[in-house]
This record gives C-alpha cells, structure tokens and sequence, in this order.
C-alpha cells in the first residue's frame, strides 16, 4: 500500500522564479494538503484540495497556488520566489467523509526548497 | 485559531529512562495526531487520539478532550527515539494546527 509520494525530494531555486511541487496521495485517500515547515518550527498549513477543488487557506499570499487532478494527486505552486519561502513542503493525505474533519492526516517526506 | 502549545521544548534523556511529553490546546478538537519528525524531516504518524488511551510498543498516548490536554509517554527510551515530537489538533475546519514540537534527545 503505496504512502503518499512526493517530487522532487530537493530543489534549489533563485529568487523569482518559479516552482511546482508535486504530491500523489495516499492509496483510497481523496483529500490533499500542503505545509510549508521553516526551519525550527512546526509545520503551517497552505490550503487544502478536495474534489478538485481548493477548500480552505492558511495565511498565505496568491504567489501559492494549486491543483487537483481527477487522481486525486496535486501540484503545489509558488511564484516569485522569495529567499523566506526556502522551507520543507510538505503534502498530507486525508479521506473526507461527509460532514467530518476527524479523518487522520498522513504525511509524505517532503520536498526541501532552497531559494538563493 | 486554534492554540496548542508543548511542553518541555526541548528533552536530554539517557538510554532507558522514561519521559512524558504535553500536548494543551484552546479549544475542543475533532482530531488530534502526534507526530515524531527524524533527522531526515520525515513525519511519522504515531497516534490518531482525539480521546482516550492507545499504546504501541514502547509508546502510549492519553487525551482528556474534556480537559484539552494529550500526553505522550516514552518508555525504556532508545537512540533512535531522538527527533522531535509534535502534536496536531484539529478544530471543525480542515486545517491541522501544530504545537511548536519536543525536541527529544536520547544519550547512549
């Protein structure tokens, strides 16, 4: 039974550009978040997708934005780099039953980004 | 939002000895999850526990929902214990809210 699986591990960017992250759930699970864990703190939630669609936001600007594919897997992107978004993504799996938040998250190894 | 916070910051333990971890939050909670995160930045799920009591090997959990509190308990402590420990929580929305974590170390 496959984890959820993340791409690439590392990367290293320059300020300004562009990135894609990306994430493939966990196997029978529905439901995508994305984290961004700077160093020495906790993981801070991104947004989160469900049924293709991006169901709630942390605070963070419009430079992030995602997708959802119809297998369930997504895509985390980050416009104009800046040298704070250097940090470890990580994306969480999750299966959304109606009406209910109580489903465990599982979390894949993250992708670390370096921007310089 | 959510506030959860942790306590010791930071754990020094000697090989086999016991410890227990601390997990407070603000408000009640339909999930709580406690996490052991390796040198690596892997994220280990340990326990899904909004309430009562599990154990899994040398590990256990407790959650009083009505008190807002979780503890973690490690027993007979080993090397490969070392990491640090954070606790979720989540509320009625989708986001999981993490405490600022336990930076555990394990001394041979």
């Amino acid at each position: 039974d496959a984890g959820v699986t993340q791409s690439p591990t590392h990367l290293i960017k320059t300020r300004g550009q562009q990135v894609t992250l990306r994430c493939s759930p966990k196997s029978g699970h529905d439901t995508v978040s994305w984290y961004q864990q700077a160093l020495g703190q906790g993981p801070q939630f991104i947004f989160q997708y469900y049924e293709e669609e991006e169901r709630q936001r942390g605070n963070f600007p419009d430079r992030f934005s995602g997708h959802q594919f119809p297998n369930y897997s997504s895509e985390l992107n980050v416009n104009a780099l800046l040298l704070g978004d250097s940090a470890l993504y990580l994306c969480a799996s999750s299966l959304v039953w109606e009406n209910s938040y109580n489903s465990p998250l599982h979390f894949g190894n993250g992708t670390r980004l370096t921007v310089t | 939002g959510i506030q959860v916070e942790q306590s010791p910051p930071d754990l020094i333990l000697q090989e086999g000895a016991n410890s227990t971890l601390r997990c407070n939050f603000s408000d009640s909670v339909n999930n709580l999850q406690w996490f052991h995160q390796n040198p690596w930045g892997q994220l280990i799920n340990l326990f899904y526990i909004p309430s009562g009591t599990k154990q899994n090997g040398r590990l256990s959990a407790t959650t009083v929902a009505t008190e807002r509190y979780s503890l973690l308990y490690i027993s007979s402590s080993q090397t490969t214990d070392s990491g640090v420990y954070f606790c979720a929580v989540r509320s009625n929305d989708y986001k999981l809210s993490f405490g600022a974590g336990t930076t555990v170390t394990v001394r041979a």
